[in-house]
């Protein structure tokens, strides 16, 4: 069975500084691999995917994340935080399989310091 | 484009109650999901529909129905609430019946509280 592990429920930076939120998971098939973005009290909003192809996967606002399978990780960065980029961060995963079942990881905090 | 609408936005719940958690898309989706987010636990996953006519538990189900409706609409039931069912829940729906890749979109979430 799929499943996501996403290590620091709490990640600070500082303005300018680079991001990097972790992601490793767990798929007996090959899988799709989803970063999300949450603002407070608000949906969830897709920030990238990998489905196949290019191991780096660029996405909006700056952010891009690489699929690695020998290391099973999808980690999410981008280069300069902003203070606009403060939310909550989810990664999620997919397997290629005749189910859609998508699991999501526990989230990542990203809190930004003037 | 209205995507995923989800009704009530807000509830407070008694012990024992019941209620319904409606979902709708005008996105021509097969695939239809409900989750629970609670803090620190991120988004569980309690049932989730591949196409129309078929539903199946995801990792939470205990204490919850659903209804695929028909394409558009997945409900989810609460038969006898439960403080410990106080969470957000999400509607989200993704084009894919298994294997495209696409993405999920995501409803703006139910607050339930059970008193």
């Amino acid at each position: 069975a799929q499943s996501v592990t996403q290590l620091g429920s709490h990640v600070s930076v500082s303005e300018g500084a680079l991001v990097l939120l972790r992601c490793n998971y767990s798929s007996s098939v090959p899988p799709y691999l989803f970063w999300y973005v949450q603002y407070p009290n608000q949906g969830l909003q897709l920030l990238l995917k990998y489905t196949t192809g290019a191991t780096l996967v660029k996405g909006i606002n700056g952010f891009e994340a690489e699929f690695k399978k020998s290391e099973t990780s999808f980690h999410l960065t981008k280069p300069s935080a902003h203070m606009s980029d403060a939310a909550e961060y989810f990664c999620a995963v997919m397997e290629y399989s005749s189910a859609s079942k998508i699991i999501f990881g526990s989230g990542t905090r990203l809190s930004i310091r003037p | 484009n209205a995507g995923v609408t989800q009704t009530p936005k807000f509830q407070v719940l008694k012990t024992g109650q019941s209620m319904t958690l409606q979902c709708a898309q005008d996105m021509n989706h097969n695939s239809m999901y409900w989750y629970r987010q609670d803090p620190g636990m991120g988004l569980r996953l309690i049932y989730y529909s591949a196409s129309e006519g078929t539903t199946d538990k995801g990792e939470v189900p205990n204490g919850y129905n659903v209804s695929r409706l028909n394409k558009r609409e997945f409900s989810l039931r609460l038969e006898s609430a439960a403080p410990s069912q106080t969470s957000v829940y999400f509607c989200a729906s993704s084009a894919t019946p298994g294997g495209a890749g696409t993405e999920a979109f995501f409803g703006q979430g139910t607050r339930l509280t059970v008193v």
